[in-house]
């Protein structure tokens, strides 16, 4: 099974930040890893898909980078509204597999 | 729009069954593979069960799997799970989601507890 590890775990932030979570993979699943965010009570929101190609309408600021174990998720300025837990997950191997979460506070 | 709802869920003792549906619309169903994602009280995204688009290909969890059956209607535009010898563990929302590599889209999710 492949294992993502998140750092942070929790991060607080101020609007107008830039935060950067990464995602670290225990082997290359190559480009196969997408970022969701989810905001308290709600379902799961695609942010990011294949490591870098931004899901339809997601603001501006959020991008992705990464390719083999190493990836990571960018929000510029972060807003208000990004408070929210997000998520990497693996769809290189069985089973697929996600990230433990990164908690997002802002100040 | 693309929507997907979930319905079925309750409280069930331990040992019972219960059946989950997802409603899509707003896309082509038959055209795209379904999963089904859990996640416990408090806790992350676990994936359980994965369908591709005519139902021959289909995978589960070690968690789940031989108690666990994922099914589609495609005429009906519907995902189902059937959940047996359900176990405290196993309390959770269970979300379908649409696959295209990445899960694209979620339902709201349908809380299952599992309790005496």
């Amino acid at each position: 099974e492949i294992v993502l590890t998140q750092s942070p775990d929790f991060q607080s932030v101020t609007p107008k930040e830039k935060v950067t979570i990464t995602c670290r993979a225990s082997q290359n699943i190559g480009n196969n890893l997408h970022w969701y965010q989810q905001k308290p009570d709600q379902s799961p929101k695609l942010l990011i898909k294949f490591a870098s190609q931004s899901f339809l309408g997601v603001p501006s600021r959020f991008s992705g980078s990464g390719s083999g174990t190493d990836f990571t998720l960018t929000i510029n300025s972060l807003e208000v509204e990004d408070a929210a837990t997000y998520y990497c997950h693996q769809s290189s191997g069985l089973p697929p597999t996600f990230g433990q979460g990164t908690k997002l506070e802002i100040k | 729009e693309v929507q997907l709802v979930e319905a079925g869920g309750g409280l069930v003792q331990p040992g019972g069954s219960l059946r989950l549906s997802c409603a899509a619309s707003g896309f082509t169903f038959s055209l795209y593979s379904m999963n089904w994602v859990r996640q416990a009280p408090g806790k992350g995204l676990e994936w359980i069960s994965y369908i591709h688009t005519s139902g021959t290909t289909i995978y589960y969890a070690d968690s789940v799997k031989g108690r666990f059956t994922i099914s589609r209607d495609n005429a009906k535009n519907s995902l189902y799970l059937q959940m047996s010898s359900l176990r405290d563990d196993d309390t959770a929302v269970y979300y379908c989601a649409m696959y295209s590599g990445s899960l694209d889209f979620w339902g709201q999710g349908a809380l299952v507890t599992v309790s005496s």
